[in-house]
């Protein structure tokens, strides 16, 4: 596609459940980053893929976050029993490689609702 | 810590005057640092890219410095327009981009 996909769009979800977030990132590109941005708040680090490995994970807030990426292209971010705090809009980037400064590319993210 | 300060107040300006945004940092000595424009709802766009070497870099009515001196980053937008407004953000870097806040600029006609 043209830019970075990620779905779904909007998710509202039970304390409690599971949810998992997608992102297509823009072909060719093998950075691959995970963000969180609750309301009003800047952009919160999670995670980082350089190809399918994950070389710094040192964001992800607890141990009921992972991430996974295949193929070098889909992102999967996963949350395990979802708390209140998990509110928030998890955005996802992706960049050619580069030694730094490189362009990030964002979706338009996946709003998470934890009711 | 690493911090990095926006200022959380919004900036309203008239049309055609020149906005002036700051991104200030402490305990930090990044390699890079961009600025992004994010619009509600929407995903934060890509607008410069500024290395520690440099002190100053343009594109159209876009000016951003870099003093790491002062550990600060002005982003200047000349002749101000309306489609300007939305939220704007500093992100420093060595390798991965770590973001501010973001400062909210409303341009009035």
């Amino acid at each position: 596609g043209a830019g970075v996909s990620q779905s779904p769009s909007n998710k509202v979800t039970e304390k409690g459940k599971d949810v998992e977030l997608r992102c297509d990132p823009i072909s060719g590109h093998t950075a691959l980053y995970w963000y969180r941005q609750r309301l009003g708040q800047g952009l919160e680090f999670l995670i980082y893929f350089q190809g399918n490995s994950a070389p710094d994970k040192s964001g992800l807030p607890s141990d009921r976050f992972s991430a996974e990426r295949t193929g070098e292209s889909v992102s999967t971010l996963t949350i395990q029993r979802t708390q209140q705090e998990d509110s928030a809009v998890y955005l996802c980037a992706s960049s050619f490689p580069t030694s730094g400064g490189g362009e990030l590319f964002f979706g338009e993210g996946s709003r998470l609702t934890v009711l | 810590s690493q911090k990095i300060e926006q200022n959380s107040e919004a900036l309203n300006i008239q049309e055609g005057k020149t906005a002036t945004l700051t991104c200030n940092y402490t305990n930090y000595s990044p390699a890079y640092l961009q600025w992004y424009r994010q619009d509600p709802g929407r995903g934060p766009v890509f607008l410069l890219l500024i290395r520690e070497n440099e002190k100053e870099k343009r594109k159209e009515r876009l000016k951003v410095t870099f003093d790491t001196t002062l550990k600060q980053s002005l982003f200047h937008i000349t002749a101000s327009q309306p489609a300007d407004s939305a939220t704007y953000l500093c992100a420093l870097g060595s390798y991965i981009p770590t973001f501010g806040r973001g400062t909210s600029l409303i341009v009035h006609p």
